[in-house]
């Protein structure tokens, strides 16, 4: 069954400190992985996807399908990244999304 | 850039009352979702809808839900008889229909069952 884990719900980081959010999926098909974020309950924006293999916002997300993991990193985290980050895998013709829990990052001043 | 609108952005209904939330998807879209997040909880799939019929539903979708598209723009949720564990955040989203192209969420409705 497709299943995304984040196992981390709450995440603190100081201003200008490298940050990871983790992400593990278990899909047996090939995986298109997303990574979304919330701004204090403002709709979900996209932050990444795995086939552009872009930086947004000083993010990156390296898909390694040997560890099934897609995690979020930032070498210098800012005040303004604080915000609830979803992993998300879409599978099927329908692209259905399977949503990760959540980690809530906050970065202090 | 083009965005999925929802309508209303806040709903308040009395327990056992039908209601209906609105969406309007981007244009060339071809898939469209409902998500559900209760409050301090994870986004959860509720339904996809493509060419007029539901495609996929989850478990939390049961039959006092359903889905329409009643013009070429519209897609609403209606919920029939609400209940208190209703209340939550309702998102639509919509898809260009390709694998891999992700799917661009409104900024929700707040369901507040009373």
């Amino acid at each position: 069954a497709q299943r995304v884990t984040q196992p981390e719900k709450l995440l603190s980081v100081f201003k200008g400190a490298p940050v990871e959010l983790k992400c593990n999926y278990s899909y047996s098909g090939s995986p298109e992985l997303f990574w979304y974020v919330q701004y204090s309950r403002q709709r979900l924006q996209l932050l990444l996807r795995h086939i552009s293999r872009e930086s947004i916002k000083g993010f990156t997300a390296d898909l390694n399908k040997g560890e099934t993991s897609f995690h979020l990193k930032k070498p210098f985290a800012q005040e303004e990244d604080s915000a609830m980050y979803y992993c998300a895998l879409g599978v099927g013709t329908g692209n259905q999304f399977y949503f990760g829990t959540g980690t809530s990052l906050t970065v202090i001043p | 850039e083009p965005e999925v609108t929802q309508t209303p952005s806040h709903q308040v209904t009395q327990m056992g009352q039908e209601v209906i939330l609105r969406c309007v998807p981007i244009s060339n879209h071809l898939y469209f979702y409902w998500y559900r997040q209760i409050l301090g909880q994870k986004v959860e799939f509720l339904v996809s809808f493509y060419n007029n019929e539901i495609s996929e539903k989850s478990e939390i979708f049961d039959d006092q839900f359903s889905v329409e598209r009643p013009d070429g723009s519209n897609f609403t949720l209606k919920i029939r008889s609400t209940k208190l564990e209703d209340s939550a955040m309702y998102f639509c989203a919509s898809n260009i229909g390709v694998l891999g192209q992700p799917q661009h969420f409104g900024d929700g409705t707040r369901l507040s069952i009373l």
